[in-house]
């Protein structure tokens, strides 16, 4: 079975620009989080989505947002990219919205790492 | 918000030897879990811990809940090359959607 899998890889942009990045979950995993790692610190919560519907925001400005599509699928986009959105953005998928002994996946894919020039 | 401090930020240590690191945050967690990251990849789960006080092992990986609910400690015994890698402490938030992660231990071995 494939894992998380995240696209692109790698993405250059340039200030001010705006861009998507994409996330599959694993087959019949229905939730997905977005998290952004800064080089040399520990993922930090954007979004979860689950089932369509947003069920978590983190700390971070308007210019980010994220939708869930009816197969699973997500998207993150960010507005006006500025230079310190330059990070390795990861996308987390898991059963349900709940993490617990019953329900225990939570898989991270390998990211999509973003450089803002 | 809440902040998970993790220590020490690195290490460099002598193949076979035994390897702690603990994390600590200033509120309670209801799940604490361990995490390794390669480089270019996404962190994988090593242990997760549900109970206070619940110490958990997997191969030569060992760790424990803290009966506060506020500190956890990851041990590796006779640490091979492969265990080279950033390893993060994170806690789930009470409505358990939420991963806050600690600021990591890069772990270095040499042969």
């Amino acid at each position: 079975d494939a894992g998380v899998t995240q696209s692109p890889t790698h993405l250059i942009k340039t200030r001010g620009q705006h861009v998507t990045l994409r996330c599959s979950p694993i087959s019949g995993h229905k939730s997905v989080s977005w998290y952004q790692q800064v080089l040399g610190q520990g993922p930090q919560f954007i979004f979860q989505y689950y089932e369509k519907e947003e069920r978590g925001r983190g700390n971070f400005p308007d210019r980010f947002s994220a939708r869930q599509f009816p197969n699973y699928s997500s998207e993150l986009n960010v507005n006006a990219l500025l230079l310190g959105d330059s990070a390795l953005y990861l996308c987390a998928s898991s059963l349900g919205p709940q993490l617990g002994p019953s329900n225990y996946g939570y898989t991270f894919g390998s990211g999509t790492r973003l450089t803002v020039v | 918000g809440q902040q998970l401090n993790q220590s020490p930020q690195s290490m460099f240590i002598q193949e076979g030897e035994d390897v702690s690191m603990n994390c600590t945050s200033s509120s309670i967690f209801n799940t604490w879990l361990w995490y390794k990251q390669d480089p270019g990849e996404g962190p994988v789960l090593l242990i997760a811990l549900y109970k206070a006080g619940e110490l958990t092992s997997n191969g030569r990986l060992t760790a424990q809940f803290g009966i506060t609910r506020k500190d956890s400690f990851l041990n590796i015994s006779a640490s091979i090359p492969s265990d080279v890698g950033i390893y993060f402490c994170a806690g789930f938030n009470n409505a358990g959607n939420m991963l806050t992660f600690g600021g990591g231990t890069r772990l270095m071995v040499k042969p």
